[in-house]
C-alpha cells in the first residue's frame, strides 16, 4: 500500500503540554500536508509544507519534514482541550494523494 | 467566501435500497470535486472525482456511482446499498487539481442495515 501511517495510532496527553504525531509514508512527494478532523465532522486543512521544505511553522503548530526517511511529525505546543481531534498526513506524489490512518489525540483538561 | 454543504447528514437505509447524496459548493466557479468515504477509524479512500460537469473519474470499483449535473452538485448514488456502504462519506473540492489543498464538507453518516 502507498498509504502514509501515522504514529501513535492515539495519543491521550495533559492541557498544556505538547503533542508530537509522526507520519511516514512511501512513494517520492511534491508536498505533505496535515488535515484535522473532529468526531463526525469534515476534515479541516492545517499546514502543507512542500518536498524541499524542512520545517515550518503557523500559531501552535510545527511540521518538519526529512524526505530522506520519508517521515514527517506535526508538533501542537501548549495543547488544549479544544485540539482533541484526528490528525491526519497527506502526501502529495506526482499523480496521487494518499491518506494516513490518522492519529487520535485526547487532550485532558 | 466558499462553503461546501452535504445532505443529509445522517442516513439509515435498509440493504438493497437506494441512495443519494448531495453535495454542493458555493462561491467558487468550475471547482474540482472529490467523493471520499472512511470506514470507522480508518483514513479516506477516494471514490470519486470530476474536473468538470459531466466529468466523472472512478477510483475504485463497486457499488456507487457519481454524477455532476451541475458546476457546483456532485451526486453520489447507488441502485441498491450493500452492507459495506456503511460509513462517512465526505465532500471536497479543490481550486486546482487533486493534489491541491482539499476543502472538506460536513460529511455524511451512513448506516444500512
Amino acid at each position: 500500500s502507498q498509504q502514509g501511517e501515522e504514529d501513535p495510532q492515539a495519543l491521550s496527553i495533559q492541557e498544556g503540554e505538547n503533542a508530537t504525531m509522526n507520519c511516514s509514508y512511501k512513494t517520492s512527494i511534491n508536498n505533505l500536508q496535515w488535515y484535522r478532523q473532529n468526531s463526525g465532522r469534515g476534515l479541516v486543512h492545517l499546514i502543507l509544507i512542500r518536498s524541499n521544505e524542512r520545517e515550518k511553522h503557523s500559531g501552535r503548530l510545527r511540521v518538519t519534514l526529512d524526505t530522506s526517511k520519508k517521515s514527517s511529525s506535526l508538533l501542537i505546543t501548549a495543547s488544549r482541550a479544544a485540539d482533541t481531534a484526528s490528525y491526519f498526513c497527506v502526501s502529495t506524489g506526482a499523480n496521487n494523494l494518499f491518506f494516513g490512518t490518522g492519529t487520535r489525540l485526547t487532550v485532558i483538561p | 467566501s466558499q462553503t461546501i454543504h452535504q445532505w443529509p447528514a445522517t442516513l439509515v437505509q435498509p440493504v438493497g435500497s437506494p441512495l443519494s447524496l448531495e453535495c454542493t459548493v458555493e462561491g467558487t466557479s468550475n471547482p474540482n470535486l472529490y467523493w471520499y468515504r472512511q470506514a470507522a477509524g480508518r483514513g479516506l479512500q477516494l471514490l470519486f472525482y470530476s474536473v468538470g460537469i459531466g466529468q466523472i473519474s472512478s477510483e475504485v470499483p463497486q457499488n456507487l456511482s457519481a454524477s455532476r449535473p451541475q458546476d457546483r452538485q456532485f451526486i453520489l448514488s447507488s441502485k441498491k446499498l450493500l452492507l459495506s456502504d456503511s460509513g462517512f462519506y465526505l465532500c471536497a473540492w479543490t481550486v486546482g487539481g487533486r493534489l491541491d489543498t482539499q476543502y472538506f464538507g460536513p460529511g455524511t453518516r451512513l448506516t444500512v442495515l
